[in-house]
């Protein structure tokens, strides 16, 4: 799978735009973007996942690069309870494997 | 979403005993879960796949012997830390394969937290 590079850390003051950025500059032509979030002391969260299209969910909306190089996740009003760390996953779908979690980004959601 | 569930979400037991862990995926069938290990301040670790019917594969550095995994049904797959030293205190998460979309989904079940004394 390639390899992701995601900012440590991020804050964003409650009910605006959360913009968490994603390079992948790696991926291959069969490699989806994965997003998951794991809020404190609970297991990851699916959010959304794409191949090349931008796509929009009840949660999030993600937006790939047309060189697919880097993706952007977009919680569009962040609220206290998005306060999470945000993984960013590029891996080939339906491979079987398992996902591989790099660090994340930590979001604060800040009122 | 599909619902992972874990039982129990968090147990203390004595160093020397065996914990139990159970993992279910509750509205749809999981040929293959993955369990996770998770040390505070630290990313989420493979340690095991899972394969419904068949011999578990583990991550190096990962011990079969310690670690006993049982994947017995389509919705079930259980980890048995067996001998438990204060060292195996961790936060151990499954996740299961959700075959049902066009592009196959993993979700995740909350979690259990070890501590062991």
């Amino acid at each position: 799978d390639a390899k992701t590079t995601q900012p440590p850390s991020m804050d964003c003051a409650e009910g605006r735009a959360a913009n968490l950025p994603c390079n992948h500059s790696t991926i291959s032509g069969n490699e989806y973007v994965y997003w998951y979030r794991q809020i404190h002391s609970q297991g990851p969260q699916y959010i959304i996942h794409g191949l090349k299209n931008n796509e929009t969910n009840e949660m999030a909306s993600l937006i790939i690069t047309e060189d697919r190089k880097s993706s952007t996740l977009i919680l569009p009003h962040a609220t206290l309870r998005d306060t999470a760390v945000y993984y960013c996953i590029v891996r080939v779908a339906n491979a079987g494997n398992m996902l591989t979690f790099g660090g994340g980004t930590r979001l604060m959601v800040k009122p | 979403g599909a619902v992972v569930s874990q039982h129990p979400s968090w147990v203390i037991c004595k160093s020397g005993t065996s914990v139990k862990i159970e993992c279910r995926s509750l509205d749809f069938q999981a040929t293959t879960m993955f369990w996770y290990r998770q040390f505070p301040k630290q990313s989420l670790m493979l340690m095991a796949t899972s394969n419904e019917g068949s011999k578990a594969t583990y991550e190096q550095g990962v011990e079969k012997d310690k670690f006993l995994i049982n994947h017995a049904s389509l919705t079930l797959s259980t980890l048995t830390v067996t001998s438990a030293h204060p060292e195996d205190s961790s936060f151990y998460i499954c996740s299961a394969r959700d075959l049902r979309l066009a592009q196959e989904t993993q979700y995740f079940g909350p979690g259990t937290r070890l501590l062991v004394l």
